[in-house]
């Protein structure tokens, strides 16, 4: 079956400090991948998509390169801002067949920037 | 747009009593999922639904636990009785399934229950 590996959290870093979380993923055929953000006190939101290899997805200043042949969607950010603290869900999805629609979630990382 | 609504915010009971989440999913979307979210299970899929049908249900903890959607624009998940492991974050989300490649799941806010 599907699933979804994120590196160990929590990780903590300082303003201006360059992000990375890891993301590996198992799944049959082509899945699209993720990357959703929960803010404190909030529900999730896409931050991030790709649907095929080699595509990159990129917002706010985040980006995630689709890597088929190691099967990853490591999420980076070169200058992390306080108000980036969170926690950070890599996710994928089968297109098609009966799991049509269905989110398969790594663990969630904690992200804390300090000022 | 309003975007998923979900209500209660917060709920707060005993154990025994039972428990009505509601969750009003973006209109015009036709996938619909209810999610439980803890500190050590991190986020669970309970139960699907593809206009207003169950899916799959295999993430529903036990029988105490069951959902419904009588139309398109409603859903609900019931805890009968609760348990003070029950307590958790639980969220709903929906798609339209209008295209391919998959467009993403819109979560509502969650409501937070505390069974004591």
């Amino acid at each position: 079956g599907n699933s979804v590996t994120q590196m160990e959290g929590p990780v903590t870093l300082s303003e201006e400090a360059f992000l990375t979380i890891n993301c590996t993923y198992t799944a049959t055929g082509y899945p699209s991948l993720f990357w959703y953000v929960q803010y404190p006190g909030e529900g999730l939101q896409l931050l991030l998509k790709a649907t095929k290899a080699d595509d990159k997805g990129s917002n706010k200043g985040f980006e995630a390169t689709y890597r088929k042949e190691t099967t990853s969607f490591h999420l980076e950010k070169g200058s992390v801002q306080v108000s980036d603290s969170a926690v950070y869900f890599c996710a994928l999805a089968n297109a098609g067949g009966t799991s049509y629609g269905k989110l398969t979630f790594g663990q969630g990382t904690i992200l804390t920037v300090h000022p | 747009d309003a975007g998923v609504i979900q209500s209660p915010r917060h709920e707060v009971t005993e154990m025994g009593q039972e428990v009505t989440l509601r969750c009003k999913p973006i209109s015009g979307h036709d996938y619909l999922f209810w999610y439980r979210q803890t500190m050590m299970r991190g986020l669970e899929l309970l139960i699907y639904f593809n206009n207003n049908v169950p899916i799959d249900d295999s993430g529903m903890p036990e029988d105490r636990f069951s959902a419904k959607m009588p139309n398109a624009s409603f859903s609900t998940l019931k805890i009968q009785p609760s348990e003070p492991r029950d307590s958790a974050v639980y969220f709903c989300a929906s798609i339209l399934s209008d295209s391919i490649p998959l467009n993403e799941q819109f979560f509502g806010p969650g409501t937070r229950l505390t069974v004591l």
